[in-house]
């Protein structure tokens, strides 16, 4: 089946550095969807990415999607406590259901 | 408000036993999924309906069973058939298959 491999697992960082997830595929997708679960909470929708090479922009993350559409990025400048949580990719393998990865957990340390 | 709701917020059950976990959205979206998320781990899907009197399984759906007799409800049934059933289970919306997905706050089941 459809692997997803998201590095790294975990990251600590201190308040004001940044930080970067890589999401990983085996084959190539159509698109791809970011999520942000806080601890104890519920993911939450940040972005999907569908053309080849697409950089989108959300006041501090830029999420990157490959020229090959196998793999994407999410980074993160000057990281502060309010990003605290767990970023997930959610792969689509042209047609076939969302496999989401494991996750990167991201703490911040103020 | 519109939204994805999810009932009761913890559950606890005796081994054995059959539980159900409610969904149910006012979004007007066509699917429906539930996943399921083990401590510290990612979401696995057990289910999804792409519509309405539809479901599919997901990768995980030994032991689980599912509805989907109104557009707004997907219940979830856990039965006694799954091994290792205490987990978080999260449900989710979408307007149609594979796009932004919309999340409940999801419920801690227990079963001792």
């Amino acid at each position: 089946g459809q692997q997803v491999m998201q590095i790294p697992q975990y990251q600590h960082v201190q308040e004001g550095e940044d930080f970067t997830t890589y999401c990983n595929s085996s084959t190539t997708l159509s698109n791809i969807q970011w999520y942000k679960q806080r601890p104890g909470g519920h993911p939450v929708f940040l972005i999907q990415l569908v053309k080849s090479g697409e950089v989108k922009k959300q006041k501090r993350l830029t999420f990157q999607f490959g020229e090959a559409k196998k793999n994407s990025s999410l980074h993160i400048t000057a990281t502060q406590t309010t990003d605290v949580g767990t970023y997930f990719c959610a792969e689509d393998n042209y047609g076939q259901n969302f496999v989401f990865g494991p996750g990167t957990r991201l703490s911040v340390l103020p | 408000d519109g939204g994805i709701t999810q009932s009761p917020k913890y559950l606890f059950r005796k081994e054995g036993q059959n539980v159900t976990l409610s969904c149910e959205q006012n979004l007007n979206h066509d699917a429906m999924y539930w996943y399921r998320q083990d401590p510290g781990q990612g979401l696995r899907l057990i289910y999804y309906s792409q519509i309405v009197n539809d479901f599919q399984k997901g990768d995980i759906a030994e032991g689980y069973s599912v509805s989907r007799e109104k557009k707004e409800s997907f219940p979830l049934t856990v039965t006694s058939a799954q091994k290792n059933p205490t987990a978080f289970y999260l449900c989710a919306s979408s307007i149609e298959l594979n796009t932004e997905a919309f999340f409940g706050q999801g419920t801690r089941l227990t079963v001792v």
